[in-house]
């Protein structure tokens, strides 16, 4: 199975901030890199696909970047509805395995 | 609108056998693959299972190959997962998703359904 390590696991930033979140596979991937945003108690939503690809309705301030083995999720100009966990999942090889999340947090 | 409700989820004992449904509408649901992921309480998604939408590849996480069988009665706009010899490991929100983008991608969930395996 492909592995996929996010870093950090864990973040602090304030409103307003640039904030980038990278996702290592253990093998290459190519381009097919997806993010979900996921909020508590929530279900998660679809971001980014096909590793620089933004969903309808994603706002412009998240993008997606890499390929092969490095990807990297920046979110400028922080908002408050942006603190919550975000995941990565690759989908080049069953089982389309996810990173272990993010969890962007208020500083 | 597309739309995709889970059931089935309950409390369960060890060893023992149950069969999560997601219904879905507001999309051709035979034309599109789908899948099942799962969080377990206070961790990480862990991806399931996945169907295509032709029904001719299924496809498993090692944690659950031989164990859980997904299938879906397109007649019924309907998705199953069937798990037996379920573990307290198993203890989870089960979420089905639709695997859009020719299959690149889970653009569409549902809001899970709890299944806890405890004596």
């Amino acid at each position: 199975d492909i592995q996929m390590t996010q870093s950090p696991s864990s973040l602090s930033a304030s409103v307003g901030d640039r904030i980038t979140i990278t996702c290592r596979a253990s093998q290459s991937v190519n381009r097919h890199l997806n993010w979900y945003q996921q909020k508590p108690g929530k279900a998660p939503s679809l971001l980014i696909y096909a590793a620089s690809s933004l969903h309808g309705g994603v706002p412009s301030r998240f993008s997606g970047y890499g390929s092969a083995t490095e990807f990297t999720l920046t979110i400028t100009s922080l908002q408050p509805e942006d603190f919550t966990t975000y995941y990565c999942q690759q989908t080049h090889t069953t089982p389309h395995t996810f990173g272990q999340g993010t969890k962007l947090e208020i500083k | 609108e597309v739309q995709l409700l889970e059931s089935g989820g309950t409390l369960v004992q060890p060893g023992g056998s149950l069969r999560l449904s997601c219904v879905a509408s507001g999309f051709p649901f035979g034309a599109y693959a789908m899948a099942w992921v799962r969080q377990a309480p206070g961790k990480g998604l862990e991806w399931v299972s996945g169907v295509s939408g032709s029904v001719i590849g299924t496809y498993y996480a090692d944690s659950v190959q031989g164990r859980f069988t997904i299938s879906r009665d397109i007649s019924e706009n309907t998705l199953y997962l069937q798990m037996s010899s379920l573990r307290a490991e198993d203890t989870a929100v089960y979420y089905c998703a639709r695997w859009g983008g020719s299959g690149t991608y889970l653009d569409y969930w549902g809001q899970g359904t709890l299944v806890t395996v405890s004596s």
